[in-house]
């Protein structure tokens, strides 16, 4: 089975503190993402990335950057964290960007 | 452009009958369409696709989907709901003939009553 590991699944941080959320993933996949959820909105997607060191903003990526130094992992990263910010982030992966593989979910809350 | 939509943010249904979450989609080209499932405090589940051929798909747990091109829709149904189908679900779209990634629906909340 594919995993995708999210190390933290609840946060609580300050305003304009930074902010890493770290995925990680086993399947040898080249493409990794980056979504939001909030209710009544859905999945947004910030950043994905297609390759090691390559990375490709989504929908809403003002505010957000992401690493991906190395092909099982894909961070994201909140420069400044603002209360905004608060919501769920999924970390995902896909060999071909069609069934993607869900992580568990980090809760982050900025207060 | 590629969009989906989930008319139902609500929708319940007795346990042991038939359930249905809609969902109705826009691409330019042809779709590849998905369904998710996530339950609460967790990541979603794939559970399953449509990319080509027969257009009734089956998944996991009993699911299937029907597409319906002239429709523009990919309703999910199951025969006899369980209690532990109540879930969140999650219509998605790719255009097949774009570069684009999955685009997702806003999400249906289904309750199983027993």
């Amino acid at each position: 089975d594919v995993k995708v590991t999210q190390s933290s699944r609840y946060l609580v941080k300050r305003t304009g503190e930074k902010v890493f959320l770290e995925c990680v993933q086993d399947m040898d996949h080249e493409n990794m993402f980056w979504y939001r959820q909030d209710p009544g909105l859905g999945l947004r997607l910030i950043y994905f990335s297609y390759d090691v060191k390559m990375k490709e903003k989504g929908d809403i990526p003002e505010g957000y950057s992401v690493s991906r130094e190395k092909k099982e992992r894909f961070s994201l990263i909140l420069e400044s964290a603002s209360t905004n910010q608060t919501s769920m982030y999924l970390c995902a992966s896909s060999f071909d960007r069609n069934t993607i593989y869900f992580g568990e979910g980090s809760w982050l809350t900025v207060v | 452009a590629q969009s989906v939509a989930q008319p139902e943010d609500q929708v319940n249904v007795a346990e042991g009958n038939p359930l249905t979450v809609k969902c109705t989609y826009s691409v330019s080209g042809n779709p590849y369409l998905f369904w998710y499932v996530q339950y609460p405090n967790r990541g979603l589940q794939f559970l399953l696709k449509y990319i080509t051929g027969d257009n009734l798909v089956k998944g996991s747990y009993g699911f299937e989907a029907e597409f319906n091109k002239s429709q523009t829709s990919f309703h999910l149904k199951k025969p006899s709901a369980l209690v532990s189908d109540s879930a969140l679900y999650f219509c998605a779209v790719r255009d097949m003939n774009g570069a684009n990634n999955l685009f997702f629906g806003t999400g249906t909340r289904l309750t199983v009553i027993p």
